[in-house]
């Protein structure tokens, strides 16, 4: 079973609307929830990170993140089409745990039609 | 420059042959990754140094795989007796702590032929 699932998509939004990723993880010992975005070719850039429940709000991007549920969500406002790209979920365990990198998702590939 | 640097960007190698692919990271970051990216899915973990201590290599997929990072800086991933499963790009990222966010290097892109 993986343990982090993304849906691969694509998914298609028009510029401007909210574009909204959804990510569930298996491991209840995850402590750090990361989303990066990569480009075609290029490597991943760190979006946002969050390590508390509830929503972290950053310019047009806001992480969602429910322990109870194990889910992480990535809401980008305003899509605007620089914004196609995979975006990948990835999570941590505490440090030392056994598991030290992150476990990263498929990815899901957001498409924003102009 | 200020973010991780990888070299070469590009490497072919035959079936059998070594390779060697270095990772510079962000001056200053103790904690440096190893991944491994196939086609169209995520970086798979490899291996973790904290300064110049390998911690965990246990994604290294078999002993053919080795990494050092002897001064605690520039790490070196080595692979002997390439296959061509081991086709991929291989992905360095650093960061200020193990808990901190990690920062990804433009890779390296490996063909086996």
């Amino acid at each position: 079973q993986k343990e982090v699932e993304q849906n691969s998509g694509p998914l298609s939004v028009p510029e401007g609307a909210i574009a909204s990723l959804n990510c569930t993880y298996s491991d209840r010992g995850s402590q750090s929830f990361f989303w990066y975005r990569q480009y075609s070719g290029k490597s991943p850039e760190l979006i946002m990170f969050i390590y508390s429940n509830g929503d972290k709000e950053d310019g047009r991007f806001t992480a969602q993140l429910n322990k109870a549920s194990q889910y992480v969500s990535l809401l980008i406002r305003d899509s605007q089409p620089s914004d196609s790209a995979t975006y990948l979920c990835a999570v941590k365990r505490l440090w030392g745990g056994g598991a030290d990198g992150l476990t990263f998702g498929k990815g899901t590939h957001l498409i924003i039609q102009p | 420059g200020a973010g991780v640097s990888q070299s070469p960007r590009y490497k072919v190698a035959k079936r059998g042959q070594d390779v060697a692919l270095r990772c510079d990271p962000i001056s200053g970051h103790v904690s440096l990754f190893w991944y491994q990216q196939a086609l169209g899915q995520g970086p798979e973990f490899l291996t973790y140094f904290q300064n110049e201590a390998q911690l965990d290599k246990s994604g290294l997929p078999s002993d053919r795989f080795f990494a050092e990072r002897p001064e605690g800086s520039v790490s070196t991933l080595k692979i002997q007796r390439t296959q061509q499963e081991d086709s991929a790009v291989y992905l360095c990222a650093s960061s200020l702590g193990p808990e901190r966010p990690q920062h990804f290097g433009d890779g390296t892109r490996l063909s086996i032929l």
